[in-house]
């Protein structure tokens, strides 16, 4: 099994919702991320989690929050959103810190 | 400037060509990555390098550390590669974690 799931695919939310998006892998990784993709642009990095610990939090607003409750599941916390938050939210993992990343599909978010 | 630049930005090419895509980079790194986008999807990674040529199915992948270049090769090019085709670099001594991405190039393969 060599695949990073994502849930939902896509999420529409007010100004004022809590949503949680999550993600889950099965290959054992150790490594797992958080990244933010606006259209046409690259992946930009928001945090990293190491053995289910926050290793980098690449200076992300508070209103979003991770959690990593064991070594398959990655939570990410959504609370209070601005409409320019609207992005392709993607989490990866890897073996390894040094390793290939591999990423999932996606969960593409609306704020209105 | 950015410190991993890909070329061309925007690629279009007939069925069955051979595609080039080319990457530079201005910092050391430990690995350089390609990765593959399709429209509205997630990313795929192709490539993992840090010296000499890869090679899965249709795709080569070589990379040049004195250079600071790598180039990602497409042979006999089909229209379900058309895609984002993405460099990421890990910079040496900065965290094992970051990927420092270039911009991507867009690639559209025509029947």
């Amino acid at each position: 099994d060599t695949e990073v799931t994502q849930t939902p695919k896509h999420l529409v939310m007010g100004m004022t919702n809590k949503k949680s998006l999550k993600c889950e892998q099965h290959m054992g990784h150790r490594a797992m991320y958080w990244y933010k993709q606006k259209a046409k642009k690259p992946p930009e990095l928001m945090f990293v989690y190491s053995y289910e610990k926050l290793s980098i939090n690449e200076s992300v607003p508070s209103r979003f929050s991770p959690e990593c409750p064991n070594s398959s599941l990655l939570n990410l916390h959504l609370h209070a959103l601005q409409p320019e938050d609207s992005a392709l939210y993607l989490c990866a993992s890897s073996h390894w810190k040094w390793e290939t990343q591999y990423f999932g599909p996606g969960t593409r978010l609306l704020v209105l | 400037k950015n410190e991993v630049e890909q070329s061309p930005q925007n690629l279009t090419a007939q069925e069955g060509e051979f595609i080039t895509i080319n990457c530079s980079y201005s910092v050391g790194i430990s690995a350089l990555h390609w990765l593959q986008q399709h429209p509205g999807g997630g990313i795929v990674s192709l490539f993992m390098l840090s010296s000499g040529k890869k090679k899965h199915g249709r795709l080569i992948a070589t990379i040049n550390i004195q250079e600071k270049h790598s180039s990602l090769h497409i042979t006999a090019s089909h229209p379900r590669d058309s895609a984002v085709y993405i460099c990421a670099v890990r910079v040496r001594g900065g965290s094992n974690y970051k990927l420092t991405f270039g911009k991507g190039t867009l690639l559209t393969v025509n029947p």
